[in-house]
């Protein structure tokens, strides 16, 4: 069974610091890796998404893509209340087979 | 631009019926998916389309689930005869193109609740 593990939370942290949320992927043949965003009755949104190996920044997020550790990482600096919502971390493959992680759950506390 | 558009967004049946979900995407999308979530199982790839046609319907948990995209505009996610473990949000999502790097916009859900 191919799988993406993420931790599941919650995850707490103050308004104003680093969020940190993580994933791991079974998958060695995955290429495209996706963080969605969904809050509490709602659709997944796209936050980032990432295929090659470092850091990619946008605005207050980052992504980390380590694929000989298989590691996904999504950094949210600057924390805010409205950030509050479970983070899901996705992997695809060439077959475009999409698989999702549980989901962290991030409490941001004003 | 209107997203994509999924109704009913709510359905409650009795187990043993038909249920039929449908799916609108995003106008100029060839690629559709179909997803269920619950809290049990998380998000879970159930079949997707490209150019109207069933690329992998791996995901499908029985045959008593079966979708259909008739054309570019629409899909249909059926489950004959329903059971309470049915009971999930289902959601459709399309994107551009057929290539792992395209992002995929989700449609609002469907929430189905078999009694």
């Amino acid at each position: 069974q191919k799988e993406v593990e993420q931790n599941s939370g919650p995850l707490s942290v103050p308004e104003g610091a680093i969020a940190s949320l993580n994933c791991t992927y079974s998958d060695r043949g995955s290429q495209s890796f996706f963080w969605y965003r969904q809050y509490s009755g709602k659709s997944p949104e796209l936050i980032m998404f990432i295929y090659s190996n470092g850091d990619k920044e946008d605005g207050r997020f980052t992504a980390q893509l380590n694929k000989a550790s298989q590691y996904v990482s999504l950094l949210i600096r600057d924390s805010q209340p409205s950030d509050s919502a479970t983070y899901l971390c996705a992997a695809t493959t060439g077959g475009f087979k999409t698989i999702f992680g549980a989901g962290t759950r991030l409490f941001v506390k004003a | 631009d209107a997203g994509v558009i999924q109704s009913p967004r709510h359905e409650v049946t009795e187990m043993g019926q038909e249920v039929t979900l449908r799916c609108k995407p995003i106008s100029g999308h060839n690629s559709l998916f179909w997803y269920r979530q619950t809290m049990m199982r998380g998000l879970e790839l159930l079949i997707y389309f490209n150019n109207n046609v069933p690329i992998d319907d791996s995901g499908m948990p029985e045959d008593r689930f079966s979708a259909k995209m008739p054309n570019a505009s629409f899909s249909t996610l059926k489950i004959q005869p329903s059971e309470p473990r049915d009971s999930a949000v289902y959601f459709c999502a399309s994107s551009l193109g057929f290539s792992p790097s395209y992002e995929q916009y989700f449609g609002p859900g469907t929430r189905l609740t078999v009694t």
